[in-house]
């Protein structure tokens, strides 16, 4: 059974790199057609999609977040991973990890990780 | 406000049957991109319910069930059960923003 885990700092400082990684458990990370991304929830509002990678290196990314954005993955350890810069406290949110079934544009997530809050704050 | 738009709440009794609309526009829907559906209970990860408009993932009971038609997509849940009551969210994409869009989320309330 496939199982994702997200993993990195609860707390970073206004204007610093926020990076999260995610673990994939119980199958492979470079299987087709699947599409490795992430996707927020601030405290107490609805869902933003964040970004898609498949492992062949194909990306799609929310324009907003475009410019401080990276979504990598790392075949060798079967994970993938977010980078956002110059975060601020509008980046304070739930972020999960997640399972597209296909190109994020026209499939849903049908996996998910169970979530890591993160806090900007100094 | 969200680029879907769906009612913040709807509520109904156990064993009833209640909707939830996502009404989209000609860059979503209209433009003939699909809709996805999920649950989210209280302090939990969103849980897809609906893929593709219509599909249930295994495991999804048959009490859900999602159709899409012109501009507007809609979940239904019948034979409504207390462990319900959450958040749903539509999801689908739009091409005019080039974004994946999600509703604003509704709240199930179970009576």
């Amino acid at each position: 059974q496939l199982q994702l885990q997200e993993s990195g700092p609860g707390l970073v400082k206004p204007s610093e790199t926020l990076s999260l990684t995610c673990n994939v458990s119980g199958g492979s990370i470079n299987g087709s057609p699947y599409y490795w991304g992430w996707i927020r929830q601030p405290p107490g509002k609805g869902l933003e999609w964040i970004g898609n990678i498949y492992f062949g290196g194909s990306t799609y990314w929310n324009p907003s977040l475009k410019s401080r954005v990276t979504i990598s993955v790392d075949m060798s350890k079967n994970q993938f991973s977010l980078k956002l810069r110059s975060v601020t406290a509008a980046d304070t949110a739930v972020y999960y990890c997640g399972r597209a079934t296909g190109n994020p544009y026209y499939y849903g997530m049908d996996v998910w990780g169970q979530g890591t809050t993160v806090t900007v704050s100094s | 406000q969200s680029v879907l738009t769906q009612p913040p709440s709807v509520s109904g009794a156990p064993g009833q049957r209640v909707t939830i609309s996502c009404t989209g526009s000609r860059s979503n829907f209209g433009a003939g991109y699909d809709v996805h559906w999920y649950q989210q209970l209280p302090g939990t990860a969103p849980k897809l319910l609906i893929n593709g408009n219509t599909n249930r993932p295994s495991g999804v009971p048959d009490r859900f069930s999602g159709s899409r038609s012109g501009t507007s997509a809609s979940l239904a849940i019948t034979g409504l059960q207390a462990e319900d009551e959450a958040d749903y969210y539509c999801q689908s994409y739009d091409s005019s923003l080039s974004v994946v869009v999600f509703g604003g989320g509704t709240k199930l309330t179970v009576l």
